[in-house]
């Protein structure tokens, strides 16, 4: 019973490059969370999603971010014009549909920008 | 500023003793707490939850404890081990937040000395 899997582990990016971070939940899982984390720090909820909606973004900031969760396939993170600060480890996590706040989260992508 | 907070960020005990996390929430609505534990360059994983018309709740090993009065939480590790190094977050969500919007505290680091 694989868990929550994200890929790449590792992105390295170019300021002013595109990022796309997937991420597959865990079978039978229909809800998808997206949290960064800079070094130190706790981990900041950026947006959650379902099949095909996305329900909160409501931490997700307002340029050069967005994400999807595809009625087939993994949800994609995207960053648009990556700039330093973008630079921290993103974590997806998933959960059952009646469990919302349990959730199961996968090892994260670490995305570095030059 | 935070919700969420913790007293100590870093915590050092001898393998066997016991280990005592704190954690301080200001939200007076936050109706369910959960702690996770987060190894290096791993997502955090679930330890244990409560909801609110709860005191304590035990799990193995683990027991948290909720203190409404003065918005404390805490997480008992018993007999720790070695393998519960890491870093160790508590999270809160609250009646009317979006699903899944958990708001983290800072972490503490745990470290177990043999």
């Amino acid at each position: 019973n694989a868990g929550v899997m994200q890929n790449p582990r590792h992105l390295v990016r170019r300021r002013g490059q595109e990022a796309r971070l997937r991420c597959s939940p865990m079978k039978g899982h229909s809800h998808v969370y997206w949290y960064r984390q800079l070094p130190e720090e706790g981990l900041k909820f950026m947006v959650y999603l379902q099949k095909e909606n996305i329900i909160d973004e409501s931490g997700m900031p307002k340029e050069r971010f967005s994400a999807e969760f595809p009625k087939e396939g993994p949800s994609i993170l995207r960053i648009q014009q990556v700039v330093r600060g973008d630079s921290a480890a993103y974590f997806c996590a998933s959960s059952p549909l009646d469990l919302g706040e349990k959730l199961f989260f996968g090892s994260g992508t670490q995305l570095s920008v030059l | 500023g935070e919700s969420v907070g913790l007293h100590l960020p870093t915590l050092s005990v001898q393998e066997g003793d016991n280990s005592i996390i704190n954690c301080a929430y200001s939200n007076s609505a936050s109706d369910y707490f959960i702690w996770y534990k987060q190894e290096s360059g791993k997502g955090p994983q679930f330890i244990i939850d409560i909801r609110s018309n709860m005191d304590k709740r035990q799990g193995q090993r683990v027991t948290v404890l909720l203190n409404k009065t003065v918005k404390h939480l805490s997480l008992q590790i018993a007999a720790t081990q070695p393998g519960d190094s890491a870093v160790y977050f508590c999270a809160e969500t609250f009646y009317g937040g979006s699903q899944g919007n958990l708001i983290f505290g800072k972490g503490t680091k745990l470290s177990v000395k043999p």
